[in-house]
């Protein structure tokens, strides 16, 4: 069962639009979501992140969008650059105990590529 | 500064052969530590993961092991190695709760014939 969900393996944007990377999950206890990028032969690197008690996140050229009801939540790249190209890794955590808040559950991930 | 080291970088085993990845954890205490594996067309999958000494979670049945000797290493292991476990390996930490960041080692590369 897989609880996060990244639906779009690959994604291509020219350079200097925007990119839009998804994520849904079925989890209703999850409540902090975070966005990894990783590139090829490397460890991912965290991107950011954001708590259940909002909606939006946003850190220079990247902006998280979390809707609860829909349980989905967006990365938005503006403007895009080559350097971005990656795979971008959505992920979630659960409260609580059992272990729940010390694991990340991630998405398959999906590519982006930003052309020239 | 905290950092992460694992190795082998890359690793090419034959099938039923003996498996043994390190990971060391510099700069902290007592951290969280993990263990994924990235497959193809799979995304991250947590293997195991580790709150303290000795302390070992298993998340996916399977034919790997983990132990945790130190407060700062993570050993992932297997005694006979499948195909289906080739793979991208990656250890990784955090601190307290997930309510932060989960810090990635390098990764191994491992494949199986």
């Amino acid at each position: 069962d897989q609880q996060v969900k990244q639906n779009s393996p690959s994604l291509s944007v020219q350079e200097g639009r925007i990119s839009i990377l998804n994520c849904d999950y079925t989890n209703s206890m999850f409540d902090y979501f975070l966005w990894y990028k990783k590139y090829p032969a490397e460890g991912p690197t965290f991107l950011i992140s954001i708590s259940s008690i909002k909606d939006k996140n946003e850190d220079g050229r990247f902006t998280v969008f979390l809707n609860k009801s829909a349980k989905h939540l967006s990365l938005h790249i503006v403007p895009s650059q080559p350097g971005d190209s990656a795979v971008y890794f959505c992920a979630a955590s659960a409260p609580g105990g059992g272990g729940s808040n010390y694991k990340l559950t991630f998405g398959k991930g999906t590519l982006l590529t930003v052309n020239p | 500064s905290q950092t992460i080291h694992q190795w082998p970088a890359t690793l090419v085993q034959p099938v039923g052969s003996p498996l043994s990845l390190e990971c060391t954890v510099e700069g902290t205490s007592n951290p969280n530590l993990y263990w994924y594996r990235q497959a193809a067309g799979r995304g991250l999958q947590l293997l195991f993961y580790s709150v303290g000494i000795g302390q070992i979670s298993s998340e996916v049945p399977q034919n790997l092991s983990a132990s945790r000797p130190q407060d700062r290493q993570f050993i992932l292991s297997s005694k006979k190695l499948l195909l289906s476990d080739s793979g991208f390996y990656l250890c990784a930490w955090s601190v307290g709760s997930l309510q932060g960041w989960l810090f990635f080692g390098e990764g191994s590369r491992l494949t199986v014939l």
